[in-house]
């Protein structure tokens, strides 16, 4: 299958800090990106639908202004959580996907701590 | 109806049964369907992806009943290694496709 890395897999910032994360597809141009997030023994919740050169799509109830989602090229993703706190721990995955019917492949996620 | 639904579990069998799992969905225009596993603290991985009737990958069986609008997912000689989180996959059609999950089927497969 595709290869999707994210960077880091895991961090610890300070409350009021922001923290960046990357996505990328190694072996495939992804037409659309996926952010989730999941908290324990939740589902996955979408976050936003990211596509090359437009703005996000966010979901209802996620702040657009909070996380930050830039979508740079074909293979690149960025999520920036600005001003995190601590209800913003959480287990934070990334998915790339070639066409709109094709399958997701998701990154190995980021655990994010916020203390 | 919720638009992908799946029956939680868990699922408890043991070494060498065989399983199956539904899932139901509500868009009678989807046309691909996907079934991923997710072990605990972990990202999902493909397991099978089911464009047409069905597909088969060694102990793993995916069917599509488009009539009665569900998928399912058929686990022969269940191995311990096949505990983890079974989630059903459904693309909105029309626009994004936005990928639909389900809550995720939970099969533990014990000694």
């Amino acid at each position: 299958g595709a290869v999707v890395s994210q960077h880091p897999s895991r961090v610890i910032c300070k409350s009021g800090t922001s923290v960046k994360i990357e996505c990328r597809s190694l072996d495939f141009q992804a037409t659309t990106m996926f952010w989730y997030r999941q908290f324990p023994k939740q589902s996955l919740m979408l976050m936003a639908t990211s596509n090359e050169g437009s703005k996000a799509t966010y979901e209802q109830g996620v702040e657009k202004d909070k996380f930050l989602i830039n979508h740079a090229s074909l293979t690149l993703s960025t999520l920036t959580v600005t001003s995190a706190h601590p209800e913003d721990s959480s287990f934070y995955i990334c998915s790339a996907r070639k066409g709109a019917l094709d399958e997701q492949y998701f990154g190995p996620g980021t655990r994010l701590t916020v203390t | 109806r919720k638009e992908v639904e799946q029956d939680p579990g868990p699922f408890n069998v043991p070494e060498g049964a065989t399983v199956a799992f539904n899932c139901t969905y509500s868009n009678s225009a989807s046309q691909s369907f996907f079934w991923y596993r997710q072990d605990c603290r972990k990202e999902p991985k493909l397991l099978m992806s089911v464009y047409s009737s069905g597909n088969e990958d060694g102990r793993f069986t995916a069917q599509l009943n488009r009539a009665s609008q569900y998928i399912s997912l058929l686990i022969r000689d269940s191995k311990l290694s096949d505990s983890a989180t079974y989630l059903c996959v459904v693309p909105a059609s029309g626009g994004s496709y936005i990928p639909t999950f389900g809550r995720g089927t939970s099969l533990i497969v014990h000694p």
